[in-house]
Parts: structure tokens; C-alpha cells; sequence
């Protein structure tokens, strides 16, 4: 299997704070990397597909970036709707694994 | 508009066979995969398997190979996950979702709770 390893696995940020999470695989996946987002008692939301292109309906205060098997998530700005749980997954081969999670804290 | 519309929340024994559901609709039901993801209480994201609906054929992680079956029904537009002897640690949330290389979609979870 492919490991995805995220970091941090929780951050405190404040509400307009620039935060960046890395998602780290065990070997090269191109650019077959999701990011989503979910909040308490909800369904994972899709944030970037294919490494760096935003899901329609996105705020573009989100960002992803990377190839092989380094690969960032950004917000550029952080909003209180932010505040949530961030996973990385990779699609490139099955079984299609996730990170392990990032948790955004209020500070 | 895509509607993926999970079965609801279940209640079962240590041993019992349990088979929940995923109804698609607002699409072609046999041009996507459908996949099934685990998060147990407090926990992340884990991907238990995918179904192509329009041949099913079906792909398992290792780690849920043996342990539950994934099918899918394309007259009636819905895929299963089923246990035939469900332990204490299968109680989590299971989601279904429309897998391509990213899941844009996703049905609303069932919880499944297992205790004597």
C-alpha cells in the first residue's frame, strides 16, 4: 500500500493566518492527490483535485500544490468556517489511502 | 443534481449479518465507481473498497478484504456493504462516495453501532 503521512497532525491558527498543510507519500503517486475537508457530523467535503485544481464552489483562498510525493494544501487567508479536519488522498493506485489527518484549531 | 442516499443508522449484536445502502441518482448509476469509506468514532478516513456498478468489478484494501462485501444492484441503482458476523470494532461511520480519481460526491453516512 501507499502511505500517506500528513503534518502537522494539528495546528492553532487565527482567523486571517496563512496555514499550510504537507501531505508526504511513500512513493511517487504524479499528481493523483485529493484534498478534503470535514467538519463534525459531516461528510468529507472535496477541496483540490489532481494535486492543484480547486472543486467548483471552492473558495479560492484554497490552494494545493505539488507533484510525486511532496504535496501542500494552503489557505491563504483562514476563515471561522475553516476551522475543520484536512485529508489528503492518493488515487493513483488502489487501495486508494488516506492521510491521517490535519485538525485546524481556533487559537 | 448527483444524490448519493445512504440507509440509516443501525443498531446490531456481535455476530449478526448486517447490509447497508448507497442509492445513486441525478446520473448514469453505471458510468462511475462507487467506494465505501470507514471512520471510526473519533478517528480519520479509511478506504475500504470500490465497485464499478456497470460490471462489478470490485477492488478490496487488504485491510477489508474478507472482513466485508461490497456489491451493487444497477436495477435499482444502489450499492451494498454487507458483514456476515459483525464484531465490536466495525461500529463507525461508513460513507459512500462516486470514486473516479476524486470523490465530489458523497452520501450522507450511516452509523453503525454493534454492542451487546
Amino acid at each position: 500500500d501507499i502511505q500517506m503521512t500528513q503534518s502537522p497532525s494539528s495546528l492553532s491558527a487565527s482567523v486571517g493566518d496563512r496555514v499550510t498543510i504537507t501531505c508526504r507519500a511513500s512513493q511517487s503517486i504524479s499528481s493523483y492527490l485529493n484534498w478534503y475537508q470535514q467538519k463534525p457530523g459531516k461528510a468529507p467535503k472535496l477541496l483540490i483535485y489532481a494535486a492543484s485544481s480547486l472543486q467548483s464552489g471552492v473558495p479560492s483562498r484554497f490552494s494545493g500544490s505539488g507533484s510525486g510525493t511532496e504535496f501542500t494544501l494552503t489557505i491563504s487567508s483562514l476563515q471561522p468556517e475553516d476551522f475543520a479536519n484536512y485529508y489528503c488522498q492518493q488515487t493513483y493506485r488502489t487501495p486508494w489511502t488516506f492521510g491521517q489527518g490535519t485538525k485546524v484549531e481556533i487559537e | 443534481e448527483v444524490q448519493l442516499v445512504q440507509s440509516g443508522a443501525e443498531v446490531k449484536k456481535p455476530g449478526e449479518s448486517l447490509k447497508i445502502s448507497c442509492k445513486g441518482s441525478g446520473y448514469s448509476f453505471t458510468s462511475f465507481w462507487i467506494g465505501w469509506v470507514r471512520q471510526m468514532p473519533g478517528k480519520g478516513l479509511e478506504w475500504m473498497g470500490i465497485i464499478n456498478p456497470g460490471d462489478s468489478d470490485t477492488r478490496y484494501s487488504p485491510s477489508f478484504q474478507g472482513q466485508v462485501t461490497i456489491s451493487a444492484d444497477k436495477s435499482i441503482s444502489t450499492a451494498f456493504l454487507q458483514w456476515s458476523s459483525l464484531k465490536a470494532s466495525d461500529t463507525a461511520m461508513y460513507y459512500c462516495a462516486l470514486s473516479g480519481t476524486y470523490s465530489a460526491y458523497w452520501g450522507q453516512g450511516t452509523l453503525v453501532t454493534v454492542s451487546s
